[in-house]
């Protein structure tokens, strides 16, 4: 079984649209993470979360946002996409701030 | 805010031989921790290292933190073909990771 998967694998929109990216662990872990790793392979955290609390990356426009549904989920909307979006995004998570993370495949993001 | 920087960022070697990657901070770190993500891959967690002076070997991979605890090491001995990727490293709560070093492996 996947601890962390991510949906979809592959997603290709034009700009001014709205999407969302989908991620679920089945870890019983208590924090959730968004990444986002542009072509140079810089990987950049977006967004931390757990039942208590969301720490956001505050370089991270306000056009993305995390949406927990539950303590498994944490999926992420993007509204009015930009050419700049473009980039893989990575959801992971852990047992406790800090500890090690595990990640999901990512999700390779395309904004023409 | 906190920076992390790492070094190399791009180590091309034989198969066969000696790699090792630096990570340093402008500040003292309560831990360290390294990744892996293969080429198409996502970032695999190696290890976390938290003792001033910590050494840590998995396998061919030794991992070091240093004294001051500002700076860390990875060091792989013999590289094989399977080393391939980039290694980050990243540290304590605040999710920094540095921008990794990409390591070719030639056969």
């Amino acid at each position: 079984d996947t601890a962390v998967s991510q949906t979809p694998k592959y997603l290709v929109t034009q700009m001014g649209n709205d999407k969302s990216i989908k991620c679920e662990q089945n870890l019983g872990h208590d924090t959730m993470y968004w990444y986002k790793q542009d072509s140079k392979k810089f990987l950049k955290i977006m967004f931390s979360y757990n039942n208590k609390e969301l720490i956001i990356n505050e370089t991270v426009p306000n056009r993305f946002s995390p949406k927990s549904p539950d303590k498994a989920h944490l999926n992420l909307h993007i509204n009015s996409l930009e050419l700049g979006d473009s980039a893989v995004y990575f959801c992971a998570s852990s047992r406790l701030d800090g500890d090690e993370q595990f990640f999901g495949p990512g999700t390779r993001l395309t904004v023409l | 805010g906190q920076q992390v920087m790492q070094i190399p960022q791009y180590q091309h070697v034989q198969e066969g031989e000696d790699f090792t990657t630096y990570c340093n901070s402008s500040t003292t770190l309560s831990n360290i921790q390294w990744y892996k993500q293969r080429p198409g891959g996502h970032p695999v967690f190696l290890i976390q290292l938290v003792k001033s002076g910590e050494v840590k070997k998995q396998k061919r991979l030794t991992f070091q933190f240093g004294e001051a605890k500002k700076n860390s090491s990875l060091h792989i001995t013999a590289t094989q073909t399977t080393d391939v990727g980039t290694y980050f490293c990243t540290y304590g709560q605040n999710f920094v990771f540095g921008p990794g070093t990409r390591l070719s492996v030639l056969p």
